[in-house]
This record gives structure tokens, sequence and C-alpha cells, in this order.
């Protein structure tokens, strides 16, 4: 019930196409949604985060899709850049901050 | 500092031998996260520390592994008797309090056992 399943495990899009990256949670007590992006040798790097109480949130290119019912959330990356290839992570927390993270999405943009 | 420092960022031992590992958070930040990143694989939670409250030990995976905080500053994360299945890279985070906060990262320590 802590899990947090995320798919695909990679992804290859063109350039100036759309990455969707999906997750799934099965704990209702879950409030805070970030996503990460994460390049080779680096620490992890917030996106863009959603709370439950929320169906969408946009910054810049990049945009979370939040479905309570369906428990389940989605980044979608707008005009997708060579420089956005990274892996990505959704993770999920409950009150008192720490993350459950999904496994990863590889991302590949093509140019 | 700017942001979260952790060192060192490569550590190489022998298995059984003993680890320390050291994250600085960003000043002003009263919560702190220790993960850990097997390779091509999702973060895993270790241990939180909020403040003065009781850190939050839950993610740690044996009484090998301990980790330390003093005050709202330094934190160090022990591994005890290495095994093979300790290598990782080790990641830290520090957020200003512990809830629906951004989490920001270090680099990690990648700790590699022979």
């Amino acid at each position: 019930q802590q899990q947090v399943k995320q798919s695909p495990q990679s992804l290859i899009v063109q350039k100036g196409g759309i990455s969707i990256i999906n997750c799934a949670y099965e704990n209702t007590a879950f409030d805070y949604f970030p996503w990460y992006q994460q390049f080779p040798g680096k620490g992890p790097a917030l996106l863009i985060a959603i709370r439950p109480d929320v169906s969408e949130k946009k910054e810049g290119r990049f945009t979370i899709s939040f479905n309570k019912s369906a428990k389940q959330f989605s980044l979608h990356i707008m005009d997708s850049q060579p420089g956005d290839s990274a892996t990505y992570f959704c993770a999920a927390s409950l009150q008192g901050g720490k993350l459950i993270f999904g496994q990863g999405t590889e991302l590949s943009v093509k140019p | 500092g700017a942001g979260v420092s952790q060192s060192p960022s490569n550590k190489v031992t022998e298995k059984g031998k003993d680890v320390e590992l050291r994250c600085d958070p960003i000043s002003g930040h009263t919560a702190l996260y220790w993960y850990r990143q097997r390779l091509g694989q999702g973060l895993e939670f270790l241990i939180y520390f909020q403040g003065n409250s009781a850190p939050d030990k839950s993610g740690l995976p044996s009484d090998r592994f301990s980790a330390e905080r003093t005050g709202e500053s330094v934190s160090t994360l022990t591994i005890q008797r290495t095994q093979q299945e300790d290598s990782a890279v080790y990641l830290c985070a520090s957020s200003r309090t512990g809830i629906r906060q951004p989490q920001h990262f270090g680099d990690g320590t990648r700790l590699s056992i022979l």
C-alpha cells in the first residue's frame, strides 16, 4: 500500500513531441505528489509538485495531471527537447515528509 | 552553503569495514532525509530528522545502519560491517520543514563494497 508504480520504464520521444509518464498509488493518505528530474551522477531535482485537491498544475512546459478517484497522476512534457533527456521520478508523501518514489522513467529525446 | 553538500562523493571499502557518510543541509532547513538509490532503481527512504523530534528510522534496512544529526546541522549516516548489498548511492535531502515542502537533494555518496 506504500508503493508508487511508475510507467513506462523507458521512453523515446522525438524533439518537439510530448512526453507522458504515468504513476499510480494505493494509499489515499498520500497528500503531496512531486516529480523529480535526475541527470547521471547528480541528485534528483524537483520539477513540479501537486496536492490532491488540485486536478492540474502547469509550470512552463511541464504539467501534472492528477486524478484523485483513479489514484493516478501523470507528468506531461510539452515540446520535448534533447536537454530533457534524463530519468524522471514520481513520488508521494504522507504527512511528515518522507517520500515514496516510483522506479523511474528514463527519457530520451531524439533530435 | 547554496545547496546540500555530501562527502565523500565516492567511497570504496572492503566488506566488513565500517563507513561514515556526511551531509551538510541547506542553512535554515529543519528537516533532513537520507535515501538509498541502487543502480537503475528508485530512491528508498532510510531515515528522517525533523527539528528536535525523535527521528523516523522506519526505513533503515538493518541494525547495521544508524544516523545522527547535531541540532539542525550536519548529519552522518554510519554503516557498520558493510556487505556487498550495501553498494549504492546514498542521497541526503533537506527541506524547510517536514510537511509538503520541496526536498533539495545533494549529489550523493557512491559507495562501493569490494
